[in-house]
């Protein structure tokens, strides 16, 4: 249980253009979703914190107008990359989190490489 | 933000066990984490502790909290080379915060 299906896996875009990531939740509802990104053999960097039905809070540093998040409801956050550059690519990775019994913890999507030419 | 510190390299023979070292900052910790990344993937969690535990046994994962020292290992035995992968160390305050990973340790397991 507590998966988080993350779509798509790969894309090459365009400069300029923009490029939507889906998360959803199968089995379980996630109120907060984190979006992280993850540069080669670096770590992942939290981008935003996204809560269901609110104004995601984005981390110093990330452009809230280029990065849009919407989670307009309990299964499901999107990330748009807006007039994607080059810059711009890399490994961006949804987790959701969870306290499922005795199991606290996160859930993290299977991540999204995003390359742009 | 609170820094995780974690060796970046670490190679192995099959068979031996392997420690991965992790040192975090942040006194406010509650639960700790360890993921394992393979390439091109997402984050598989490994095993997790309370920070009112010490260790934590799971098969062939043992867990070793020292929380006077800030001090988390993982240690794996009986290292197969499918262990082979990136490991991350992670702490948060609750589930309601964001993770904060370490910079991650490249497990290399040799035949």
């Amino acid at each position: 249980g507590a998966v988080v299906s993350q779509h798509p896996s790969r894309v090459i875009c365009k400069s300029g253009t923009s490029v939507k990531i889906e998360c959803r939740s199968l089995d379980f509802q996630a109120t907060t979703m984190f979006w992280y990104r993850q540069f080669p053999k670096q770590s992942l960097m939290l981008m935003a914190t996204s809560n269901e039905g609110s104004k995601a809070t984005y981390e110093q540093g990330v452009e809230k107008d280029k990065f849009l998040i919407n989670h307009a409801s309990l299964t499901l956050s999107t990330l748009t990359v807006t007039s994607a550059h080059p810059e711009d690519s890399s490994f961006y990775i949804c987790s959701a989190s969870l306290s499922l019994g005795s199991l606290y913890g996160y859930t993290f999507g299977s991540g999204t490489r995003l390359t742009v030419v | 933000g609170e820094d995780v510190e974690q060796s970046l390299f670490l190679s192995v023979r099959e068979g031996d066990s392997s420690v991965i070292n992790c040192t975090y900052t942040d006194s406010s910790s509650t639960y700790l984490y360890w993921y394992k990344q393979e390439p091109g993937a997402g984050l598989q969690l490994l095993t997790y502790i309370f920070s009112n535990m010490d260790m934590k046994q799971d098969q062939r994962l043992t867990v070793l909290l020292n929380k006077k020292d800030k001090h988390l290992s993982l240690r794996i035995a009986d290292t197969q080379t499918g262990d082979s992968a990136i490991y991350f160390c992670a702490e948060s305050r609750s589930s309601g915060y964001a993770l904060n990973f370490g910079k991650g340790t490249s497990l290399l397991v040799t035949p």
